[in-house]
């Protein structure tokens, strides 16, 4: 079946606790995408990936890494979380050259940062 | 850049009546645009895009919308509201040039009253 995971699904942690969200694409899509969804604000992106070892910001960027070593990974990384990252995460990905087409989703992973 | 405006957080319908979710954009250059629906703790599902050619397009669960050009509207519509229809529904927009990133609407809560 076609799809992106991540896990974990929900994580409570304290603030300054590294974290890392992981995404997975069992499509063979190129390009791969973070964002966050708040209430009020729909979702925004934070980083992107083109391609393997290709990765650049989005529009929330502050806070967060990401790496993009292997095509079907592309996780997240809280270094320092604090509280203003409490959200729900979603990765996403499409064929790479295709921005017209599908974007598909991941479940969603719901951050609590106290 | 682009960006997408959904008028309207929260709507409200009666099971049967037409629903109508309203979504503007704003683009340099021709968009192609999507409407993804968000269900509970779930993550987002294509319902249906423009890319070129016919302006209205149908979707899935019967959704459809109108590319507008000259009003830079993509509305949402469905002639009769289903219970099942309840969930988050978000205008998005790309355009093929730049990082091609889909940028969302806040989004519009839709509630189907029995």
């Amino acid at each position: 079946e076609a799809q992106v995971t991540q896990n974990p699904r929900y994580l409570i942690t304290v603030t300054g606790k590294k974290l890392t969200v992981t995404c997975s694409q069992n499509m063979n899509h190129e390009y791969m995408s973070w964002y966050r969804q708040d209430p009020g604000l729909g979702l925004r992106q934070i980083y992107y990936s083109m391609n393997v070892e290709v990765t650049d910001k989005g529009d929330v960027p502050e806070g967060y890494k990401v790496s993009r070593k292997e095509k079907r990974n592309f996780p997240l990384i809280l270094e320092s979380p604090s509280p203003n990252q409490t959200s729900l995460y979603f990765c996403a990905s499409r064929p790479s050259g295709q921005p017209w087409g599908e974007q598909y989703f991941g479940p969603g992973t719901r951050l609590t940062v106290t | 850049a682009q960006s997408v405006t959904q008028l309207g957080s929260h709507v409200s319908v009666s099971e049967g009546a037409l629903v109508l979710l309203r979504c503007n954009y704003s683009s340099s250059v021709p968009p192609y645009l999507f409407w993804y629906v968000q269900y509970p703790n779930q993550g987002l599902q294509l319902l249906l895009k423009y890319t070129t050619g016919a302006t209205l397009v149908k979707g899935i669960n019967g959704f459809e919308a109108e590319f507008k050009k000259s009003e830079t509207s993509f509305h949402l519509t469905k002639p009769s509201a289903h219970m099942s229809d309840a969930a988050e529904y978000f205008c998005a927009v790309t355009v093929i040039q730049g990082a091609q990133k889909l940028v969302f609407g806040q989004g519009t809560r839709l509630t189907i009253n029995p």
